[in-house]
């Protein structure tokens, strides 16, 4: 499978615990935003997303915040389990008014569990 | 329900020759995206297909590589003659309608190494 280790910045949690994984984003147009956990040899997949007109929504131990003001996207994972090791990517795009559908990815964070 | 699926998972060529990726979305998809890793970078979006129409090719690199998606089902993305750069993993995702939320549905992708 794919190298998940290709110079990404990694996050190191205890089992257990709860992590955070922040992305940056640069286009002030983008309006959607999606969050994807990768394992090693699959394609990513999809775990939560956030419209603009939003700057928080929850899921099942997953968390998205957003703020606009700084173009800022947090992932929070609670109570991490071994199965969360992956890598996380965030993703935009500009959903509304006709843009464009290409997703616009960020670099992705390694997040490791540690037993 | 059957994902997005990619053959094959993984091809080797020489530079020069040419190499043959194929998707199949999920059934009923009608927006088809493509999208690649290179080493050591983030996952870039090469085109869409809205049914057998390109939809948006802004990301194509060059024109050594060629998608079709006749009849609006499956895809194909053809890199003629291949270069060492353009080794990395290609992804295909698909999505039932434009613009919707809940995000792009990816398959596990096509590792190419061109040597």
């Amino acid at each position: 499978g794919e190298s998940v280790g290709l110079h990404l910045p990694t996050l190191s949690v205890q089992e257990g615990d709860n992590s955070i994984i922040n992305c940056a984003y640069s286009n002030s147009a983008s309006d959607y935003f999606i969050w994807y956990k990768q394992e090693s040899g699959k394609g990513p997949q999809f775990i939560i997303d956030i419209r603009s007109n939003m700057d928080k929504r929850q899921g099942q131990r997953v968390t998205v915040l957003l703020n606009k003001t700084v173009k800022h996207l947090s992932l929070q994972i609670a109570a991490t389990q071994p199965g969360d090791s992956a890598v996380y990517f965030c993703a935009e795009n500009i959903n509304s008014g006709g843009g464009a559908d290409g997703l616009t990815f960020g670099k992705g964070t390694h997040l490791i569990i540690q037993p | 329900e059957a994902g997005v699926t990619q053959f094959p998972s993984h091809s080797v060529i020489e530079k020069g020759q040419t190499v043959t990726l194929r998707c199949d979305p999920i059934s009923g998809h009608d927006n088809l995206y493509w999208y690649r890793r290179v080493m050591g970078k983030e996952i870039k979006f090469l085109l869409h297909f809205v049914k057998e129409s390109k939809q948006d090719e802004s990301g194509m690199p060059n024109n050594r590589f060629l998608a079709e998606r006749t009849g609006g089902t499956y895809s194909t993305l053809k890199v003629q003659p291949a270069e060492l750069e353009d080794s990395g993993v290609y992804f295909c995702a698909s999505s039932q309608v434009r613009g919707a939320t809940g995000g792009q549905y990816f398959g596990p992708g096509t590792r190419l190494t061109v040597t």
